[in-house]
């Protein structure tokens, strides 16, 4: 069955601090993606990758790195963490268009 | 870049009572269009992807897609107390790395 396994499901970290968000799909898809969901709001896309070895940005990724080392594992690091970036975060992998895309379950981040 | 919105924000229905959820967005060259629901605290759940104009039913959901219009409304037919949620419209489009655009979600309340 596709999956996509995020880890670890919650972290809290001190600011100013370096965090890595893992996320590992055994769906053999190219497309792979970071989201971050604050309360009350949609899915906001970080980075994204459609290729191993190469990231794009998304459309907030200030203060995010990405790296997609393998065409199954996809890292979100924050090399310093902020109070602003306490949110939800999500991995996603998809295939071609109009296949499915499969979600993680979720990373609760909370930076203090 | 696709701009999604959805409405209403929240929506209060009686148990059997027909909800109906409504998204609007800004190009009409997306490839497909999905609905998910994401109950407090959990993950997303995809309720209904529709690639074409026209309706698409799945069990109690019904998506109606016009891209003429630049909408997509989903139907919940006899909803039910467990149905509460926040409700997703996205969007991707292969022209743009099978990026998937959200809005920021109806929040959806069914009384009993």
């Amino acid at each position: 069955e596709a999956a996509v396994t995020q880890s670890p499901r919650s972290k809290v970290a001190v600011t100013g601090g370096k965090v890595t968000l893992s996320c590992h799909q055994t769906n053999n898809h190219d497309y792979m993606y970071w989201y971050r969901q604050d309360t009350g709001h949609g899915l906001r896309l970080i980075h994204y990758s459609y290729v191993a070895d190469s990231t794009e940005k998304g459309d907030i990724p200030d203060g995010y790195k990405a790296s997609r080392p393998s065409q199954e594992n996809f890292s979100l690091i924050l090399e310093l963490a902020s109070l602003s970036q306490t949110a939800v975060y999500f991995c996603a992998s998809s295939g071609d268009i109009n296949t499915e895309v499969f979600f993680g379950k979720g990373t609760r981040l909370t930076v203090v | 870049q696709q701009k999604v919105q959805q409405s209403p924000e929240s929506l209060t229905v009686s148990e059997g009572a027909m909800a109906s959820l409504n998204c609007t967005f800004s190009d009409g060259t997306s490839d497909n269009f999905r609905w998910y629901r994401q109950h407090s605290g959990k993950g997303l759940e995809v309720l209904v992807s529709i690639f074409s104009d026209g309706e698409k039913e799945e069990g109690r959901f019904t998506a109606h897609l016009n891209r003429a219009s630049l909408h997509v409304s989903l139907h919940i037919r006899e909803p039910q107390p467990s149905d509460s949620a926040v409700y997703l419209c996205a969007m991707s489009m292969a022209n743009n790395n099978n990026r998937i655009f959200f809005g920021d979600g109806t929040q959806l309340v069914v009384k009993p």
